[in-house]
Order: structure tokens, then C-alpha cells, then sequence
């Protein structure tokens, strides 16, 4: 069954820096990993998504990467913003099942 | 477009009361998934429909929690004699297609808050 970490749990840094936030799996035979973003109340947004034959993606600030062997995943966020303070949630989707298993999340706080 | 939507955004029932909850896809997405988001807790899968497959119900937690999907776009997710564990938010996501596709990524709905009294 596959199990999925984030670490840390929770972040508050000053505005401009720059961050990783980490995620990590049990079963390397993902078919793909998810980066999501929830705001307080909302439903989840997809920031990227890697493909098991991909190495990386990125989009604007974001760049996530992804290490099938060593069973992890990175998120970088450049340059942080306030507007970027949310929950970020990785999700895997194993080689046997096309249902994402979800960590529990990131929460990051990013302060003026 | 339009985005997945689901309604209620908020229910209160009283324990032992049945509740409906409904989810609209994004229109000609064949996959939707329902979830469960319990206070610091991950987000538990439930039901996921593809197509005009039979739903794998493997994530439902008890025989009092069904749905379908009718006509392979909206959906209902309902839960019979709620009890006070079933409080959560209910998040809806659909995906434009089929596993095995490049183009997979989930467009998640806003969610139903559903507290059960």
C-alpha cells in the first residue's frame, strides 16, 4: 500500500526566500506525482504534475522534481511571496492503482 | 469554463439523517473521484468513477456511504444514518481522461463542509 510524507508539516518564513518543501513514497512504481496548492476553505488546485518517465516540471516560481528510486519529491518555490502561504499536498498515483494517494500536506505561512 | 462545482457548500444534519451531497464534473471530463478531508487529516479516497466502468468502491468506509454517477457526468455521494465521525469536508475532483493518458491532472471542487450534530 503506498504511504506518502511531507515534510515539515508547517513553514513560516520571510518573504523572498527561497524554499523546498519535500515529499516522499513507499512504492517507487508511481505512474505519476501530483503537486497541489488548498487555500483555508477551498477545494485543491494542481500546481504540476510529473509523469514517471519525467524528471522535473516547472511552471513560473515552481519547479518540482522527481526521484522514482530514492522515492522522492521536491517542490522549490523561488522567491516567496505572501500570496503563496497555503497548504501544499503531494499526491502519488501507484502503477497498480490510478487513485492519487495524498500526503497530508505542507503548511506554509509566508510573512511581509 | 465553468469549474467543478458541488453543492451544498455546507450541511449540518442531525445524527442519524441521510444526506445527499452532489458534484458537477467539468463537462466532458470521464473520471471523478470523491474524497474525504477530516481535520488534520490527509485526504482519504472514496469512490472513483471512469467512464462506463463499474466504480471501484474500495475507499468507502461503511455500506452507508454509496453513489453514482448518472449519465457519466453528475454525481451523488449519499450517506445513510450519518453519525458524528462522518463530519468532514467532501471534495469532488474530475480528469479529462482516461489513466494511461498524459493529460491526467484532477480539477478539484470547492468541497461540502458536512457537520453532523
Amino acid at each position: 500500500k503506498q504511504e506518502v510524507t511531507q515534510i515539515p508539516a508547517a513553514l513560516s518564513v520571510p518573504e523572498g526566500e527561497n524554499l523546498v518543501l519535500n515529499c516522499s513514497f513507499t512504492d517507487s512504481a508511481i505512474y505519476n506525482l501530483q503537486w497541489f496548492r488548498q487555500d483555508p476553505g477551498k477545494g485543491l488546485t494542481s500546481l504540476l504534475l510529473i509523469q514517471s518517465s519525467q524528471r522535473e516540471q516547472t511552471s513560473g516560481r515552481l519547479n518540482a522534481s522527481l526521484d522514482k528510486s530514492s522515492g522522492r519529491s521536491t517542490l522549490y518555490i523561488a522567491a516567496s511571496q505572501p500570496g503563496d502561504s497555503a497548504t501544499y499536498l503531494c499526491a502519488a498515483a501507484s502503477g497498480g492503482s490510478y487513485i492519487p494517494t495524498f500526503g497530508r500536506g505542507t503548511s506554509l505561512i509566508v510573512h511581509p | 469554463g465553468a469549474g467543478v462545482s458541488q453543492s451544498p457548500s455546507n450541511k449540518v444534519t442531525e445524527k442519524g439523517k441521510d444526506v445527499e451531497l452532489r458534484c458537477d464534473p467539468i463537462s466532458g471530463h470521464t473520471a471523478l473521484y470523491w474524497y474525504r478531508q477530516s481535520l488534520g487529516q490527509g485526504l482519504e479516497f472514496l469512490i472513483y468513477f471512469q467512464g462506463n466502468s463499474a466504480p471501484d468502491k474500495s475507499g468507502l468506509p461503511s455500506d452507508r456511504f454509496s453513489a453514482e454517477r448518472t449519465g457519466g457526468s453528475v454525481s451523488t455521494l449519499t450517506i445513510q444514518r450519518t453519525q458524528q465521525e462522518d463530519s468532514a469536508v467532501y471534495l469532488c475532483a474530475s480528469s479529462p481522461s482516461a489513466p494511461g493518458a498524459r493529460t491526467d491532472t484532477q480539477y478539484f471542487g470547492p468541497g461540502t463542509r458536512l457537520t453532523v450534530l
